[in-house]
């Protein structure tokens, strides 16, 4: 079946700092890409949908200018989460659609902020 | 408005007695109904894609039915590695979104 990576699983870094996490489908090409977070016990919360050659659209309440995206092909996408601070701790994870338009979420990562 | 419903919000099941769990949905137009299963810490593990009213897939255990309302996910005789949060999404035929229900939570007890 379909795999997407993420990479890092999980990172701490210190309030103020920035942070880029990867996406990427390994045997596909994905021209659409979603980014997720999730809180404990929660379902998962859609960030930002990401597309390949284009501006993400995000959803209502999420800063453009905290999480930037960038899809840069039709295999990667990354969110880069800026000066960021202990409420963007959370689960962040990818997923991507292939072309018969299933969605494969990668494994997540975890960030901590300090 | 399209929205997904998963219920019950947890379910106890001993091992080997066998139960469902509910996904009712309301979408303009159903491109497809999904079913994932996710183990604390990882991301969604793709189970079953639906397409339409009274298609059915199984792997091992899982049984997926579709209805022009809602989806079940019957499970025959867990196991207790069955145990995780089952989510359903709908993808509306108009776009790419994919909209989620908040899960189901299975423990099964050995």
């Amino acid at each position: 079946g379909a795999v997407v990576s993420q990479h890092p699983s999980w990172v701490i870094c210190k309030s103020g700092t920035s942070v880029k996490i990867e996406c990427r489908s390994l045997d596909f090409q994905a021209t659409t890409m979603f980014w997720y977070r999730q809180f404990p016990k929660q379902s998962l919360m859609l960030m930002a949908t990401s597309n390949e050659g284009s501006k993400a659209t995000y959803e209502q309440g999420v800063e453009k200018d905290k999480f930037l995206i960038n899809h840069a092909s039709l295999t990667l996408s990354t969110l880069t989460v800026t000066s960021a601070h202990p409420e963007d701790s959370s689960f962040y994870i990818c997923s991507a659609i292939d072309l018969t338009r299933a969605q494969y979420f990668g494994p997540g990562t975890r960030l901590l902020v300090l | 408005e399209d929205q997904v419903t998963q219920s019950p919000e947890a379910l106890r099941l001993q091992e080997g007695e066998s139960s469902s769990l509910n996904c009712s949905y309301t979408v303009s137009g159903l491109r497809g109904l999904f079913w994932y299963r996710q183990d604390p810490g990882k991301g969604p593990e793709f189970l079953f894609t639906l397409y339409s009213a009274g298609e059915e897939k199984e792997k091992e255990r899982l049984k997926a039915t579709l209805t022009k309302k809602e989806s079940f996910l019957h499970i025959t005789a867990p196991k207790p590695e069955d145990s995780a949060t089952y989510l359903c999404a709908v993808q509306a035929a108009s776009g790419n979104q994919f909209y989620f229900g908040t899960g189901t939570s299975l423990t099964v007890i050995p």
